[in-house]
Order: structure tokens, then C-alpha cells, then sequence
């Protein structure tokens, strides 16, 4: 069984922080991975995407890639309220099928 | 204005009934998605589609059906064979090929009493 895991939370940061979320995935195959931010009672809205080793930055977004200990993470620097959502971790091989797992729920604390 | 829409955003239905949910996009991407989202739950796939006329069953495709006549259409009917209906339902589509990101519409909760 294909397995994305996340820890549910809820992380609380407060405001102005760095956030960190991670995300583990069992199927060594996966070749993309993908970082959805999902508000409640909304849909979730991709905010990163990341294929390789190493770190992606985007704004105050660092996605980071680990193959080898098959782990994903997102850091969000300077953490505003209106960051707290959801964050779901997804990985995809090679079909254009994703796996999710089931979120962390982050609250940012003014 | 591109996107994904999905209608109705809200849905009742009696059980014993059939249910069609509606997927329309105009980002003129080749693969669709349907998830259905439960409560504490990750997204769970219910079925894809690639390219027109041509559909797979995702995970947890008992009790739904799909068609692609369409490249911008793919619609989902909730059947009176699945047990446990009332969720979240998510449309989602990709441009297809090795280009995997997938961009979701805006939901339909469906509620079967």
C-alpha cells in the first residue's frame, strides 16, 4: 500500500515564525511531490511542487526533497495568520496519479 | 477567466437515488480527477481520465460511474450502490503527460439522508 503520512497537528506557531511541515512517503518509486494549502470548507490549492533533491524557494515558501529518507517539507517563513490552513502532502509516480495524505492542520498565533 | 468550476457546491439527495455531479474546465488540460474527501480523511481517488472517450478506476470507484465525452467535461454519478455517500467531492484536472500538477475546482459537498 502506497502511504503518504503526515502528522495531523495541530502545529501552533505564533506569528512571525518559521513553520515547519513534514511529510514522509513509503513508495520509493514517487517522482514528484506536491504541497496543497486547503482552508476550511474550501478546496485545496496547490502552493508548491518540487521533482528534485534539494530546496525550492517561492516567497516566504522552502520546499525541501530527500529521497534517499523519502521525506518531503515545507517551511513558511515569517508566518502570518492567514497562513493557518491545512497543508496536504501529495506524491505521484510515474502515472499522473497522486497519493495525499491526511493534512497538518497549522495555526498561526498573532 | 481559466479554471475548474463544479456544480451545485451544495447537494441533497435521498437515499436510493442517483446523483450527478458536474465537472467543466476551460485550462484545456487532458487529465480529470475525481476525490472524494471524508472528515479527518486525505483525498481518495474515485476515478481519472487522460485523454477523451477513455477512464480508469481509482481506488474507491464502487458505487460511481464517469464518462469523458468531452475534453472540458467529466461528470460523476453518485449510484444508489454506494454505501456511504454523503462527503466531499473534489474535481480536479492536469495538463496530462509528465506534467503532473493538479489544480481543483471548488468542491460539491454532497449530503445523502
Amino acid at each position: 500500500q502506497k502511504e503518504v503520512e503526515q502528522n495531523s497537528g495541530p502545529l501552533s506557531v505564533p506569528e512571525g515564525a518559521i513553520a515547519s511541515l513534514n511529510c514522509t512517503y513509503s513508495d520509493r518509486g514517487s517522482q514528484s511531490f506536491f504541497w496543497y494549502r486547503q482552508y476550511s470548507g474550501k478546496s485545496p490549492e496547490l502552493i508548491m511542487s518540487i521533482y528534485s533533491n534539494g530546496d525550492k524557494e517561492d516567497g516566504r515558501f522552502t520546499a525541501q526533497l530527500n529521497k534517499a529518507s523519502q521525506y518531503v517539507s515545507l517551511l513558511i517563513r515569517d508566518s502570518q495568520p492567514s497562513d493557518s490552513a491545512t497543508y496536504l502532502c501529495a506524491a505521484g509516480g510515474a502515472t499522473n496519479k497522486l497519493i495525499f495524505g491526511t493534512g497538518t492542520l497549522l495555526a498561526v498565533q498573532p | 477567466d481559466g479554471g475548474i468550476t463544479q456544480s451545485p457546491k451544495y447537494l441533497f439527495r435521498k437515499e436510493g437515488q442517483n446523483v450527478t455531479l458536474s465537472c467543466e474546465q476551460n485550462l484545456n488540460h487532458d487529465a480529470m480527477y475525481w476525490y472524494r474527501q471524508d472528515p479527518g480523511q486525505g483525498l481518495r481517488l474515485i476515478y481519472y481520465s487522460q485523454i477523451v472517450n477513455d477512464f480508469q478506476k481509482g481506488d474507491i470507484a464502487e458505487g460511481y460511474s464517469v464518462s469523458r465525452e468531452k475534453k472540458e467535461s467529466f461528470p460523476l454519478t453518485v449510484t444508489s450502490a454506494q454505501k456511504n455517500p454523503t462527503a466531499f467531492y473534489l474535481c480536479a484536472s492536469s495538463m496530462g503527460g509528465r506534467v503532473y500538477e493538479q489544480y481543483f475546482g471548488p468542491g460539491t459537498r454532497l449530503t445523502v439522508t
